[in-house]
This record gives structure tokens, sequence and C-alpha cells, in this order.
């Protein structure tokens, strides 16, 4: 079975810097999807990146890029220059492309202080 | 623009009874899931569907069952609602592939 593990529940970082959130996974598949989610206090879930598993070049999207090592399982997010309006809940998510299942880690609250 | 919608923001029921959370996708989306929010344990898939009538268990199934006899409608159903059931529920829909979620606006449903 796969599993999605984020070990900071919590981290805070200063406007305008940069902050790394972090995420493993486990599973014997070869061919699957990743993704960094975001939920602001609104709480409507909000995609922030995707990697697919075959591409070795890591995502990007403009401030966010994501630096996925394959073989040890891990995929963390980089936010850069840092935004009041990054403030959320960030989710990793990760995608069979066998069975389409879609599980979450448990998620890490980030605070962007001014 | 995909809607994903759900038919409650907010439910309260009392133990025993038996609930039906709707869920409505307007993009001919092959998959749909049903997931719960509980703070600190993010969120748990409870069951998804890849094909009409077609389901599969996720990861926390016990106390719930599943409909998809359309391709755009997933229910989720409690059988017996208990007051561990009290939760944040989440409906979303995918394409195949790497085709992201879209969520629902979620269901507070409040179980006494």
């Amino acid at each position: 079975a796969q599993t999605v593990t984020q070990s900071q529940p919590e981290m805070s970082v200063q406007e305008a810097e940069t902050v790394t959130l972090s995420c493993t996974y486990d599973t014997s598949e070869n061919n699957y999807y990743l993704f960094w989610y975001k939920q602001p206090p609104s709480r409507q879930m909000i995609l922030v990146i995707r990697q697919e598993a075959y591409k070795q070049q890591n995502a990007t999207e403009n401030r966010f890029s994501v630096n996925f090592q394959k073989a040890a399982k891990s995929f963390s997010l980089k936010i850069s220059d840092s935004q009041l309006g990054d403030t959320a809940m960030y989710f990793c998510a990760f995608k069979s492309g066998n069975t389409g299942k879609l599980i979450f880690g448990q998620g890490t609250t980030l605070q962007v202080k001014p | 623009d995909v809607k994903v919608t759900q038919s409650s923001r907010y439910l309260v029921k009392r133990t025993g009874e038996k609930v039906f959370l709707e869920c409505v996708q307007d993009m001919d989306h092959e998959n749909m899931f049903w997931y719960r929010q509980d703070p600190g344990l993010g969120l748990r898939l409870i069951y998804f569907s890849y094909d009409v009538k077609m389901k599969e268990k996720g990861d926390i199934p016990e106390g719930y069952s599943v409909s998809r006899e359309k391709k755009e409608r997933f229910s989720l159903i409690l059988e017996s609602a208990s007051t561990n059931q009290t939760s944040m529920y989440l409906c979303a829909s995918s394409r195949q592939g790497a085709s992201p979620l879209h969520f629902g606006n979620g269901t507070r449903l409040t179980v006494t």
C-alpha cells in the first residue's frame, strides 16, 4: 500500500524569504504522479504544482518548485519570495497511475510572517 | 471551469441515522473520490470510483458505503451514523493520468 508522510506539522517563514516543505512517500509502483495542494483558511483546495514520476526534470510554477528525488521517494516543495497569501495548509499527494487512487499526507501548516 | 458541487455545506445528524452526502461534477470526469479531513490526520481516502458502478475502498471505508449510478454523481452513505464520523467530508473528481483533483467546498457533518 502507498503512504505519504509530511513530517513537519507547522512551519513559519518571513515574508520574501524561501521555505521548503518536505514530503516522502512509499510505493512499489513505477507509474505515478505527485502533487502539492494548498488549502487556505477559505478551505478550498488549490493545486500548486504537479510532477509526473517518469519526468526527471523538476516541475516549476512561478515561485513554486519541487525537488523530486525518485530513488529516495522524496518530493519537497520550495516556495521562493514568500508572500502573506501563501499562508495556508499544504498537502502532498500521491496518485497511482495504475488504479487512479490518490492519497494525501497529513499536511503542513505554513505561516508567512510580515 | 470544472464545478464539483456538494449538496450540503453543514449537516447535523443524530447517532444511528442514515446519512447521504451527495456530490455532482459537471466535467465528465472518470474518477471521483470521497475524503474526510480531520485535524492532524490530513485527508484520508474513504472510497473512490473510476467508472460508473465501479468503486474501490480507500484507506478508511469502515462504516461507509458509496453509490455511483451515473457518471456525474457520487454519493457517500453512512449506514448508521456515529459520533466518530463527525468530520469534514470532501468530494473530488479528476480525469485519468496526471489530471489533478477538483474539489467541492466540503460538508461539515456533526453527529450528536
